[in-house]
């Protein structure tokens, strides 16, 4: 969706390195979502945050951390502790009221080295 | 959520309206259902949603029953770019911050 920009599209990761995944939005929404896709499956939550400075984690944060220090921006890291990194990451983002649709960027792919 | 159901997969011929069903049997009265499609290797697009009113808008339409146990999504005229995987979600957005994707259904616009 326009206004959530994932970067890069494409990334490889070096085993026991860490890599980091940013996502920029302009839509001005206060919460943000990552979220890993596997090949032929759903969405996984792996953390959220509903307000600057303010984070949670979804089903899957082992291995994953966050930060939220503007609103604009939700980078990920992926740790060397992730021992299966290997998938889509997306980016989502959501404005008021609660039942507004989230909006999703168009994805980070990860992959071995 | 309450846990929706799809077709695995539909064709749909170029030109014409593309109506793909959803069952939301259990859905509860604060959630809305909520349409994505996702074109391979692309984010998800978020299409419409609605709670019970059928629902308009540039891409589609949304049609609720009564009873708010099922739904459909039509695309009015299909073209070869509406070929995706399309999610019916019920969701609250409440509470729950988690959008559940099941496997979808997969539309082929044929030429």
């Amino acid at each position: 969706d326009g206004g959530i920009t994932q970067s890069p599209k494409y990334l490889f990761r070096k085993e026991g390195q860490n890599v980091t995944l940013s996502c920029e939005q302009n839509l001005n929404h206060d919460a943000m979502y990552w979220y890993r896709q596997d090949p032929g499956q759903g969405l996984r939550l792996i953390y959220y945050s509903q307000i600057v400075n303010d984070f949670q984690k979804g089903d899957i944060a082992e291995g994953y951390s966050v930060s939220r220090e503007k609103k604009e921006s939700f980078p990920l890291t992926v740790t060397s502790a992730q021992k299966n990194p290997t998938a889509f990451y997306l980016c989502a983002t959501r404005g008021t009221p609660s039942n507004q649709p989230q909006h999703f960027g168009d994805g980070t792919r990860l992959s071995i080295l | 959520d309450a846990k929706t159901t799809q077709p695995t997969s539909m064709d749909c011929a170029e030109g014409r309206a593309a109506n793909l069903p959803c069952n939301h049997s259990t859905i509860s009265g604060n959630e809305y259902v909520y349409w994505y499609r996702q074109i391979h290797s692309q984010g998800p697009q978020y299409i419409i949603h609605g709670l019970k009113n059928n629902e308009t808008n540039e891409m589609a339409s949304l049609i609720i029953t009564e009873d708010r146990k099922s739904s459909t999504l039509i695309l009015p005229h299909a073209t070869l770019r509406d070929t995706a995987v399309y999610y019916c979600i019920a969701h609250s957005g409440a509470g729950s911050y988690q959008l559940t994707f099941g496997k979808g259904t997969k539309l082929s616009v044929i030429p």
